[in-house]
C-alpha cells in the first residue's frame, strides 16, 4: 500500500490570498491526483498530475486558479490562487497502486482542510 | 459524461441486520467498480473492486455485486456493527481523453448509521 501525508493538514487563510498543498507518497507513483471535497458533499476531481508534464484539468478547474507542480515521482504540490470563501473545502491528494496486489486501488492522504475567510 | 448515482443519502438500520446501499452509472460501462469508506475529517479507505466481468465478491462480512445489464452495483455490510457507521463511496474508472489511462469518479455518498 502506499502512505501519503499532506501538509499543512487545516488552515485558515484571507480572501485574496494563495495556500500550497503539499503531498508527498512513501513510493514512487505514475500518476497522482488531487481532489476537493466541500462539506457535506463527495470528492470532485481537480486535475491529474504526471511527472514531468503539465497537469490534466478537469471541467470547471483551470490552472491559473490552481497550479500543480509535479517535480519527481513521490511528489506534488496544489496551489489555491486568489482565494475565496468558494474555496473552503478539504484537499485531497491521491495515487492509484500499481503493484499487482494493489493495483487499481486509490489511496489517499488525510486531507488539508481550508477555511477562506 | 459519466454520472454516478447513489439512491441514499442517509441510512439508518439496527445493529446486527444487513445494510444494503445502491449505486447506479450512466452512459458508458467501467472495466471496474470501487466502493470506499469515509470517516469524519479523514480521507476514504478502499474497501473493495470488483470487475465488469466478476458478478460477486466478498469481504469478510462485506459483499458486493456489479449488474452490467443493469449498471448497478450493490454494496452489503452483513450483521452490521455500529462501528460501521461511516459515509460509503461509490467510484468507477473513467477514460482520460485520448490516454489509454483512466480516472476514479466518485458517488456522492451514503451515510450509513447503525444504532445499538
Amino acid at each position: 500500500s502506499a502512505v501519503i501525508s499532506q501538509k499543512p493538514s487545516r488552515d485558515i487563510c484571507q480572501r485574496g490570498t494563495s495556500l500550497t498543498i503539499q503531498c508527498q507518497v512513501d513510493s514512487q507513483v505514475t500518476m497522482m491526483f488531487w481532489y476537493r471535497q466541500q462539506p457535506g458533499q463527495s470528492l470532485t476531481l481537480i486535475a491529474t498530475a504526471n511527472q514531468g508534464s503539465e497537469a490534466t484539468y478537469e471541467s470547471g478547474f483551470v490552472i491559473d486558479k490552481f497550479p500543480i507542480s509535479r517535480p519527481n515521482l513521490t511528489f506534488s504540490t496544489l496551489t489555491v490562487s486568489n482565494m475565496s470563501p468558494e474555496d473552503s473545502s478539504i484537499y485531497l491528494c491521491s495515487v492509484v497502486g500499481s503493484s499487482q496486489e494493489w493495483y487499481n486501488e486509490q489511496f489517499f492522504g488525510p486531507g488539508t482542510r481550508l477555511t477562506v475567510l | 459524461s459519466q454520472k454516478i448515482e447513489q439512491n441514499s443519502e442517509a441510512l439508518n438500520i439496527q445493529e446486527g441486520k444487513t445494510a444494503t446501499l445502491t449505486c447506479n452509472y450512466t452512459n458508458y460501462s467501467p472495466a471496474y467498480l470501487q466502493w470506499y469508506r469515509q470517516d469524519p475529517g479523514r480521507g476514504p479507505v478502499f474497501l473493495l473492486l470488483i470487475r465488469e466481468n466478476e458478478k460477486e465478491k466478498r469481504k469478510e462480512r462485506l459483499k458486493v455485486t456489479f449488474d452490467t445489464t443493469l449498471k448497478q452495483s450493490l454494496f452489503h455490510i452483513t450483521a452490521s456493527q455500529p462501528a460501521d457507521s461511516a459515509t460509503y463511496l461509490c467510484a468507477l474508472d473513467a477514460p482520460m481523453g485520448s490516454s489509454s489511462a483512466s480516472k476514479i469518479i466518485f458517488g456522492s455518498g451514503t451515510r450509513l448509521s447503525i444504532r445499538p
